[in-house]
């Protein structure tokens, strides 16, 4: 099975414009999340899609915002970007929201960089 | 905020077992240990989990203590490649996946 797959993987944008950032979880997986990782933060929960519902949501500004689609894949959006919005942004799958497993499966990341 | 407490860095050299530590000592009943590693600049890759009982797999061991206060991940027999950040998280087996990550250990394993 193909993993997860994130694209792109490098991004530069400049401060005031917007971003699309895609994300194709493992085949039959239907839980996207989506995690922004900083070096002064560290990894934090963005939001959470399951059967195309946002079922959690992490403490992100507003400009911040994501949906799923009807085949699991996900794309999250950052509008109006500051530079603080400069991370790696990975997406995670797993076959159903919340299941005592747990096992989620990372994407490689989306390097944005803010200038 | 993260509910574990581990050490910053650990350093293990190669061959040998590395045993990492996590203090959880507000664990509810309800809450599952979970380890997960990042290799540098990669996605973090699922380890092991447990609720109460030691557990074994192809990557790891976990003890976890009586109590549930506490839980050690064991690389048996560390390798360069295991060289990454890992981190313990507990986690309510729920409705939902969001996992809150702490600052993880870093472990260097070294020839």
């Amino acid at each position: 099975k193909a993993g997860v797959t994130q694209t792109p993987r490098y991004l530069i944008k400049t401060r005031g414009q917007q971003v699309t950032l895609s994300c194709s979880p493992i085949s039959g997986h239907r839980s996207v999340s989506w995690y922004q990782q900083t070096p002064g933060q560290g990894l934090q929960f963005l939001f959470e899609y399951f059967s195309e519902t946002q079922r959690n949501k992490g403490n992100f500004p507003g400009r911040f915002s994501g949906r799923q689609f009807s085949n699991s894949r996900s794309e999250m959006n950052v509008s109006t970007l500051e530079l603080g919005d400069s991370a790696l942004y990975l997406c995670a799958s797993s076959l159903e929201a919340g299941g005592v497993q747990g096992t989620q499966y990372f994407g490689p990341g989306t390097r944005l960089t803010v200038l | 905020d993260a509910k574990t407490t581990q050490p910053p860095s650990m350093d293990c050299a190669e061959g040998r077992a590395a045993n990492l530590p996590c203090n959880h000592s507000t664990i509810s009943g309800n809450e599952y240990v979970y380890w997960y590693r990042q290799i540098h600049s990669q996605g973090p890759q699922y380890i092991i989990h447990g609720l109460k009982n030691n557990e074994t797999n192809e990557m790891a061991s976990l003890i976890i203590t009586e109590d549930r206060k506490s839980s050690t991940l064991i690389l048996p027999h560390a390798t360069l490649r295991d060289t990454a950040v890992y981190y313990c998280i507990v986690r309510v087996a729920g409705n939902t996946d969001k996992l809150i990550f702490g600052t993880g250990t870093r472990l260097q394993v070294f020839p």
